[in-house]
This record gives structure tokens, sequence and C-alpha cells, in this order.
């Protein structure tokens, strides 16, 4: 069936760090790829969104490249701030397996200090 | 911005009582999901709907059930809360727009449970 693994955090950085969360994910066919973020005390918001390989998707600084040949979708960010600070989840979305909600990885804990 | 409403944010209840938790949503979204956040963070989906009339049980096996006799509104209930039922509930929506499931989930702000 379709998973998605994510490293386990807590991930803890210093402002201005570089930033990377991996994710890998198996699937039959050729996923959809999403990063959720949930800021504390809020519910889940789209970060951003690959839809096909070697798509990059991007928003507020951060990045990730759907990459199919080592099925992964890591997710970086050159210069992390204490806004940051947010608990990141990586999900996918097959289309070969009919009309099945979204597949979440357990989430990564980011925490960024001044 | 996500229109998608859930009420109470917070409620604390004895072991026993029957509760319902509200999810509303105005962007005319068909398909709707409750998930069950654990304090380790990790989701589970514990039902969903794609459209009126249409429910499903998600991954995780859950005491609660689910109706959605409305687009709009997709309430969740315990006929009999307890301990075990304390966690944080998520309710979403999707869009339901482009090809292949690319479509957005949207969420609300969760209801916190607390089952004495």
């Amino acid at each position: 069936g379709n998973s998605v693994t994510q490293m386990e955090g807590p991930v803890t950085l210093s402002e201005e760090a570089f930033l990377t969360i991996n994710c890998t994910y198996t699937a039959t066919g050729y996923p959809s790829l999403f990063w959720y973020v949930q800021y504390p005390g809020e519910g889940l918001q789209l970060l951003l969104k690959a839809t096909k390989a070697d798509d990059k998707g991007s928003n507020k600084g951060f990045e990730a490249t759907y990459r199919k040949e080592t099925t992964s979708f890591h997710l970086e960010k050159g210069s992390v701030q204490v806004s940051d600070s947010a608990v990141y989840f990586c999900a996918l979305s097959d289309p070969t397996s009919g009309n099945t909600p979204l597949v979440f990885g357990k989430g990564t804990r980011l925490s960024v200090i001044a | 911005e996500a229109d998608i409403y859930q009420t109470p944010r917070y409620l604390v209840i004895g072991t026993g009582k029957k509760i319902t938790l509200e999810c509303s949503q105005t962007m005319g979204h068909d398909k709707m999901y409750w998930y069950q956040q654990d304090p380790g963070m990790e989701l589970h989906l514990i039902h969903y709907s794609y459209g009126v009339n249409s429910t499903e049980k998600g991954d995780l096996s859950s005491e609660s059930t689910v109706s959605r006799i409305r687009t709009e509104h997709f309430p969740l209930t315990l006929e009999s809360a307890r301990p075990s039922h304390t966690s944080q509930y998520l309710c979403a929506s999707s869009d339901g727009i482009g090809l292949g499931n690319q479509e957005t989930q949207y969420f609300g702000p969760g209801t916190r449970l607390l089952v004495l």
C-alpha cells in the first residue's frame, strides 16, 4: 500500500540555520506530494505541493523537489526563523488507488531558537 | 483563507456523556474528513465523506459516528465518552480540483477533548 516516511523529530535549530526535513514515499502509481504545516494551536495548512516528477514546490522560502528516482520529497529552507516553529507533515495522494484520502507521514516538530 | 469551522474548540466532559463535535465549511466542498491527532502529533483518519449521504470509516477504528445530511455540515458524535477518547479532533474538507487527486485539504482549527 501507499505510505510516507519522514524523519523523526524534534528538530531544533538556531535562527538563520539551514533546514532539511526528509520525506520518502511508497506508492503504486504516480502520486502527488504535499507538505502541510501545523502552527501551535491551529489546524494544518498546505505549505507546498508537486504533482509530477522533477516538479519543485515552493512557498514562504520553503522548497521541495519531487524525485521519482529516489522516491523522495525533502523539505528545505535556507534560513529558518523563529516563526517557522511548527509541525511539518509530508503527504501523498495516489490517483491509482481510487478515490482515497491523503496519506500523511507522522509529522516532524521543528523548534527554532533565537 | 479556508472557511472551515469547528466548535467547540475545547471541551471537558465526564465519562459516559454523549457529545457532538461540530464541523462546518462554507466553500461548497463535497469531500470532508475527520482526523484524530494524538499527543505525538500523528494524524489518524477516522471518518470521511464524499458527499451528502455518503460516509466511510477511516484507517483508525473509532467508536464515533458521523452523518452528512447537508454539504456544509459534518458532525461527529460520541454516544458515550471515555477517557480513551481524550485527543484533538481535526476536521477537513477538500476542493476536488485538479487531476489525479491534486486537490488541497483545508483544515479547521480543531477541537481539543478531555474526558474525565
